[in-house]
């Protein structure tokens, strides 16, 4: 079946612009999640959502940064105002259930964003 | 929060064995993943433990010991396409939030 996709694959945009990252998950995947990932650094927690609520926005950097889920599907990252060390890879992940055993999280290929 | 330490780069023999240990700090152990990395690409997932032990799958091997904060991937006939990230990750359960956090993943560097 069709996995995890993400969109777009690559992003340059200008310092100070707003930029939008689509994530679709597997079909039936209950919790999402997004995470990005900077050159030689391990993968950063963002937010994650349960069905098209999120309980833990922790890891969101600052209110630049936010996220909505619809319909249990589609999610959108959205950055405003990017900076430069917004820079780095945007990964969407989505897996059945965070509270079942083995889970495990299905990756999507990410969204490179180079912010000039 | 959750302390995750790996090696950050580890250099093999094709058709050697080799083992990448995770170290962990956290409050509320609810499950250790390793997952796999290739440049350029998303993770996959390898390996989940939740009880102390090996777990075996293929050439791919996973040790846990919950006591120790203490994880190992034991890969063996390394072939060339195993050169890749390999991460940990962590699951704490404690605050109800259950999210895995992830350590900075150790690059495999296999040669022939």
């Amino acid at each position: 079946g069709a996995g995890v996709s993400q969109s777009p694959s690559n992003k340059v945009t200008e310092k100070g612009k707003d930029v939008e990252l689509r994530c679709d998950p597997i079909s039936g995947h209950t919790a999402l999640y997004w995470y990005r990932q900077s050159l030689g650094q391990g993968l950063e927690f963002l937010i994650y959502f349960q069905g098209n609520s999120a309980p833990d926005k922790s890891g969101l950097p600052s209110d630049r940064f936010s996220a909505e889920r619809t319909g249990g599907s589609v999610s959108t990252l959205t950055i405003q105002r990017t900076q430069q060390e917004d820079s780095a890879v945007y990964l969407c992940a989505s897996s059945l259930d965070r509270l079942a055993g083995n889970y495990e999280q299905y990756f999507g290929p990410g969204t490179r964003l180079t912010v000039t | 929060g959750q302390n995750i330490d790996q090696p950050t780069e580890m250099t093999a023999t094709e058709g050697a064995i080799v083992q990448i240990n995770c170290t962990y700090q956290t409050s509320g152990f609810n499950g250790l993943f390793w997952y796999q990395q290739h440049a350029g690409e998303a993770p996959t997932f390898l390996s989940y433990n939740v009880l102390d032990g090996l777990e075996e799958k293929g050439r791919f091997s996973s040790f846990l010991s919950r006591s120790k904060g203490y994880s190992y991937l034991l890969l063996k006939e390394l072939q060339m396409k195993d050169s890749a990230s390999y991460l940990c990750a962590v699951r704490d359960a404690s605050g109800g939030s259950y999210i895995p956090t992830f350590g900075r993943g150790t690059s495999l560097i296999v040669h022939p």
